[in-house]
């Protein structure tokens, strides 16, 4: 079982559709991760949050915007979304230490339409 | 930017016969972490290696770290049904604000012949 939880775990939208996708933590981790993973694909860094700050944004587009209202909450804000965006959408979090495992959640499933 | 390559890409094997993931960085890594994805699942850490030359055992995995940190490897011994998934090895490149960007490998995916 995972101690990171994300929902929705599937997600259905329209190009013009505004959606977001959320995750939690109860772990007291201090860094927490979104990355976006294709089919048999490795998954791809897109945000980093460092004690609720963004520190790393690997070059993802505007569509997608990060957001950290608090140590235990990630969300993903989807705008304007292309079908090429359909993914599985991953959050993770680990301890505040430089290196250390990440702990996945159960991902969102995204499909544009 | 840091390239980290795995093969095979994928592996078919029988019940009971081992399998070897072979990993490679194009730079030289301060650690190495290993993951495993069921399919339809996540990633789930498996272990992370940091010295040069280091061998990791859980029960039938070992997990190597090369004398030059740039290449890794997992074995595992008489592979059994639940072994199926993808196997990531994932290195860092470069922090920011002591954070790493945890880079994936290609992944390999095993798949179990009962």
């Amino acid at each position: 079982d995972t101690e990171v939880t994300q929902t929705p775990k599937h997600l259905v939208m329209g190009m013009t559709n505004k959606k977001s996708l959320k995750c939690e933590q109860h772990m007291g981790h201090r860094a927490m991760y979104w990355y976006k993973q294709k089919a048999k694909k490795p998954p791809e860094l897109m945000f980093v949050y460092s004690y609720e700050k963004l520190s790393i944004n690997e070059s993802v587009p505007s569509r997608f915007s990060p957001e950290c209202p608090n140590s235990s909450l990630l969300n993903l804000h989807l705008h304007a979304l292309q079908p090429e965006d359909s993914a599985l959408y991953l959050c993770a979090s680990k301890t505040g230490q430089i290196t250390g495992e990440l702990f996945f959640g159960e991902g969102s499933r995204l499909t544009v339409l | 930017g840091q390239q980290v390559m795995q093969i095979p890409q994928y592996q078919h094997v029988q019940e009971g016969e081992d399998f070897t993931t072979y990993c490679n960085s194009s730079t030289t890594l301060s650690n190495i972490q290993w993951y495993k994805q069921r399919p339809g699942g996540h990633p789930v850490f498996l272990i992370q290696l940091v010295k040069s030359g280091e061998v990791k055992k859980q029960k039938r995995l070992t997990f190597q770290f090369g004398e030059a940190k740039k290449n890794s490897s997992l074995h595992i011994t008489a592979t059994q049904t639940t072994d199926v998934g993808t196997y990531f090895c994932a290195g860092p490149h470069g922090t920011n604000f002591g954070n790493e960007k945890l880079t994936f490998g290609t992944g390999t995916r095993l798949t179990i012949i009962p």
